[in-house]
């Protein structure tokens, strides 16, 4: 166990449709990153938060959005969803500062259909 | 921004032979380069990483080696075991900046 924590771990949705995923991070991590991994794909980052500013943005859509609140959790919201937006999102954290080591979540299966 | 080559994509060993995944980076800048393992259906996990200042670090059966000016680096993996089978992948960072750029994996099958 990593200590990150996501939910749901499953998600099934239809077209058009707005879904948010949670992440909380290790304790003590002030650092949380999300990644998009399709299949057969490697790890796209999305977006960095470090105590609670953006502070990195990937190759993430316009269609997505995240934030990091004061309790150091984050959430990755979704909208307008596309057939290909079906992937694993994974949630990451670590220590921030010179520390780079990642810590993922177990991850959470979009399926939109 | 960096970008992170790594080969093979898909690797096939016997039980017992080495494995060896190798990767190379842009931006001789990086300083950190860790490696993930993924098993099917789980979340990446760090397995081992070196820092700049290091050439080769050990851990059982698994080693890395760093070749700074060639900006190469490569993940040993001896006598393999079926539990080694798994995605492996290498990634890079910079001090200053700290986004980790991941190469595209290679799959580690391991035959009994």
């Amino acid at each position: 166990d990593s200590g990150v924590t996501q939910t749901p771990k499953h998600l099934i949705t239809a077209t058009g449709q707005r879904v948010t995923l949670r992440c909380s991070p290790r304790s003590g991590d002030l650092s949380v990153y999300w990644y998009q991994q399709s299949l057969d794909q490697g790890l796209q980052f999305l977006i960095q938060y470090y105590n609670g500013e953006e502070r990195a943005k990937g190759n993430i859509l316009e269609r997505f959005s995240a934030q990091q609140f004061p309790d150091l959790h984050s959430e990755l919201n979704l909208s307008s969803l596309e057939l290909g937006d079906s992937a694993l999102y994974f949630c990451a954290s670590s220590p921030g500062g010179v520390e780079e080591k990642l810590f993922f979540g177990s991850g959470t299966q979009l399926s939109v259909l | 921004g960096e970008n992170v080559e790594q080969h093979p994509s898909t690797l096939s060993v016997q039980e017992g032979d080495s494995a060896v995944i190798k990767c190379t980076y842009s931006d001789s800048a990086s300083n950190y380069f860790p490696w993930y393992k993924q098993e099917l259906g789980k979340r990446p996990q760090l397995i081992i990483d070196i820092r700049s200042n290091v050439g080769e670090k050990k851990d059982q059966r698994i080693a890395v080696t760093l070749n700074k000016t060639a900006k190469h680096f490569s993940l040993h993996i001896t006598e393999t075991q079926p539990e080694d089978s798994a995605v492996y992948f290498c990634a890079a960072s910079k001090g200053g900046s700290y986004i980790p750029t991941f190469g595209r994996g290679t799959s580690l099958i391991v035959h009994p």
